[in-house]
């Protein structure tokens, strides 16, 4: 396994338009979280799943976004009508129910909204 | 809510120096305590956690322990090399009782910057 994979690696959008992000976790994890990093800063948590089923969504994550797992595999991350503010790394992780303290970081996919 | 504290940055020091990094955090119940590193260009990798009170996590020389009393995890490491030169992150993952399982998230600090210099 070549660990938790994210695509792309760099987003460059105009203000207002829809992008959307892939995470490919670890292949036995059924846990998957999304984060978003902005420069300066750590990570802050967006979203949670476990198998197909998104369990908790913290309130940074607007109506304008959303996240899917729909076989409990990878993830997508949409963002729609995006704005400047939206600029910011996104990162994936994965982690394993029996081993639920370890969660394996993606190298993120670095969002420009120009 | 929880949260995460780290001193503030950035950290630069000689080759062979001694390094802490402070870490202080607020939590209503029993979290597990992590440090994260990003070498540059990376992505973020688990370097050391403790899961309980008195714990000491360790993993390349680098060292910290669980205080509840202080509601700390301070990192060190005896002797700093210039492959260290990185971006530390304190995190922690709540537990719904002692020994209990976490699902995983995680609160983070700001990040300290390490650069370290021959």
């Amino acid at each position: 396994d070549t660990g938790v994979s994210q695509n792309p690696r760099h987003k460059i959008t105009k203000r207002g338009q829809n992008v959307t992000f892939r995470c490919d976790p670890i292949s036995e994890h059924n846990r998957l979280y999304w984060y978003r990093q902005t420069l300066g800063q750590g990570p802050e948590f967006l979203t949670y799943f476990q198998n197909e089923a998104q369990l908790e969504k913290s309130r940074l994550l607007s109506d304008r976004f959303s996240a899917e797992r729909p076989k409990g595999s990878f993830s997508t991350l949409e963002i729609q009508r995006t704005e400047q503010g939206d600029s910011a790394m996104y990162l994936c992780a994965s982690s394993s129910y029996r081993v639920s303290t370890e969660a394996f970081f993606g190298q993120g996919t670095r969002l420009t909204v120009v | 809510g929880d949260s995460v504290t780290q001193m503030e940055g950035p950290v630069t020091l000689s080759e062979e120096a001694f390094l802490t990094i402070n870490c202080t955090y607020t939590a209503t119940g029993y979290p597990s305590l992590f440090w994260y590193v990003q070498y540059p260009g990376e992505g973020l990798q688990l370097l050391l956690k403790a899961t309980k009170a008195d714990d000491k996590g360790s993993n390349k020389g680098f060292e910290a322990t669980y205080r509840k009393e202080t509601t700390s995890f301070h990192l060190e490491k005896g002797s700093v090399q210039v492959s260290d030169s990185a971006v530390y992150f304190c995190a922690l993952s709540e537990r719904s009782r002692a020994g209990g399982t976490s699902y995983g998230k995680l609160t983070f600090g700001q990040g300290t910057i390490l650069t370290v210099h021959p």
